[in-house]
């Protein structure tokens, strides 16, 4: 059964940049895509971006000057960059397999962005 | 949100209920690739319905999903306790970009 976990900091500054990894278990990450969604407290769902095993990415327009998605299929993880950050990216961080089909997710991390 | 949901809907135990997600031509509309989510408070989202209408192994065949024109639908049949969650749709948004609906509170009487 396929498993994601993310981990990273659960409070970060204002202005500075946001690091998550998603670590895939019982399961290969090659062949895949992989997604981010975050959720703020009480919201919607809203996509952050994904990327293809072999390194190639796409990112939500709304987003893309501040996200950078990267894998390391050695480790069997992927990671998310979001920089200068504000008040308005604290929410529920979730990795996911996938892109408009997302079977498997990860539990999701909070990420407080707060001084 | 890029696509439009109704905030809640509601029905009472055995009965059915029909949620609502209207895109344009660019999303819903242009594309099979609808899908939708449960999620449950604390919890992360679960793949109910994918491809418009296929449902994951695992997943009871009374959630049905359905697309006409830019708007598709979930419809719960013989409604449950356990089916009182909120629900996501999302759709290819064209670009290679993913779009979700605001979400829809279920309640069940």
């Amino acid at each position: 059964q396929v498993q994601l976990q993310e981990s990273g900091p659960g409070l970060v500054k204002p202005s500075e940049t946001l690091s998550l990894t998603c670590t895939v278990s019982g399961g290969s990450i090659n062949n895949y895509y992989w997604s981010w969604i975050r959720q703020p407290p009480g919201k919607g769902l809203e996509w952050i971006g994904y990327i293809y095993y072999r390194g190639s990415t796409n990112y939500n327009p709304s987003l893309k000057s501040r996200v950078t998605i990267s894998v390391d299929t050695s480790k069997n993880q992927f990671s998310l960059k979001l920089t200068s950050v504000t008040a308005a990216d604290t929410a529920v961080y979730y990795c996911a397999r996938g892109v408009g089909t997302l079977g498997y997710w990860g539990q999701g991390t909070l990420v407080t962005v707060s001084s | 949100s890029a696509l439009t949901q109704p905030p809640s809907a509601s029905g009472s135990p055995g009965q059915s209920v029909t949620i609502s997600c209207t895109g344009t031509s660019s999303d819903v509309g242009g594309y099979n690739f609808v899908s939708w989510y449960q999620q449950h408070p604390g919890k992360a989202p679960k793949l109910m319905i994918y491809e418009v209408s296929k449902r994951p192994s695992g997943v009871p065949d009374r959630f049905s999903g359905s697309k006409s024109g830019n708007t598709a639908s979930l419809t719960v049949s013989g409604l449950q306790a356990d089916d009182e969650a909120d629900y996501y749709c999302s759709s290819n948004a064209g670009s290679n970009n993913l779009a979700f609906g605001g979400g829809t509170k279920l309640t069940v009487l």
